[in-house]
């Protein structure tokens, strides 16, 4: 069965920084793209990153320099390494499986991430 | 990138049938047969309904149909249930590795 779990949200500072995890279980991490999506509250759904086999990332220009995605395919788990974080950064970020690119067929649960001091 | 644009909400009557219109460009819905919709109920992760502009997962029911003309796709549900009540996102690749989301249509079944 396919499940991905997110952990690591929390109420951060602005100027903090916050490490998101998204345990992948039925599938490796490895063999798909996989990515980070963002809703902030209220609002739609907004694509952040992309990572595939590791050695290919992309990034909205609203996170590019800020954010990093990575994998641990020891742990078969992706990582979002949030910094400088700002009070528009306030979303649910949700763990998405894409498929060749193009759609995201299966979604994580979400974890809330609230930056305000 | 710029987010597609869909209605704020649209609603129907049980049995009605309505349409969710996405607009994009022509460096995403219009230059790309790959466009998505999810549905989202409240507090709950989206779940895939169409990719590739008119195919449906298993276990969708085939009331659920897209479609798309030039930059603009199209979510039609047919035959309104109570459960259909939701929030129905659009997507479309939009080249290199990139995916762009709507603002998201909220559905309000009468």
């Amino acid at each position: 069965e396919v499940q991905l779990v997110e952990s690591g949200g929390g109420l951060i500072q602005p100027g903090g920084s916050l490490r998101l995890s998204c345990a992948v279980s039925g599938f490796t991490v490895s063999s798909r793209y996989m990515s980070w999506v963002r809703q902030a509250p209220g609002k739609g759904l907004e694509w952040l990153s992309l990572i595939y086999k590791s050695d290919i990332t992309d990034y909205a220009d609203s996170v590019k320099g800020r954010f990093t995605i990575t994998t641990d395919n020891s742990n078969n788990t992706m990582y979002l390494q949030m910094n400088s974080l700002r009070a528009e950064d306030t979303a649910i970020y949700y763990c998405a499986r894409e498929r060749g690119n193009t759609l995201v067929d299966f979604w994580g649960q979400g974890t809330l991430v609230t930056v305000s001091s | 990138q710029s987010a597609l644009t869909q209605p704020p909400s649209v609603s129907g009557s049980p049995g009605q049938s309505v349409t969710i219109s996405c607009t994009g460009t022509s460096s995403d819905v219009g230059g790309y047969n790959y466009v998505s919709w999810y549905q989202q109920h409240p507090g709950k992760a989206p779940k895939l309904m169409i990719y590739d502009v008119n195919k449906r997962p298993s276990g969708v029911p085939d009331r659920f149909s897209g479609s798309k003309s030039g930059n603009t796709a199209s979510l039609t549900i047919s035959g309104l249930q109570a459960e259909d009540e939701a929030d129905y996102s659009c997507c479309s690749y939009a080249g290199r590795y990139t995916l762009v989301f709507g603002g998201g249509t909220k559905l309000t079944v009468l």
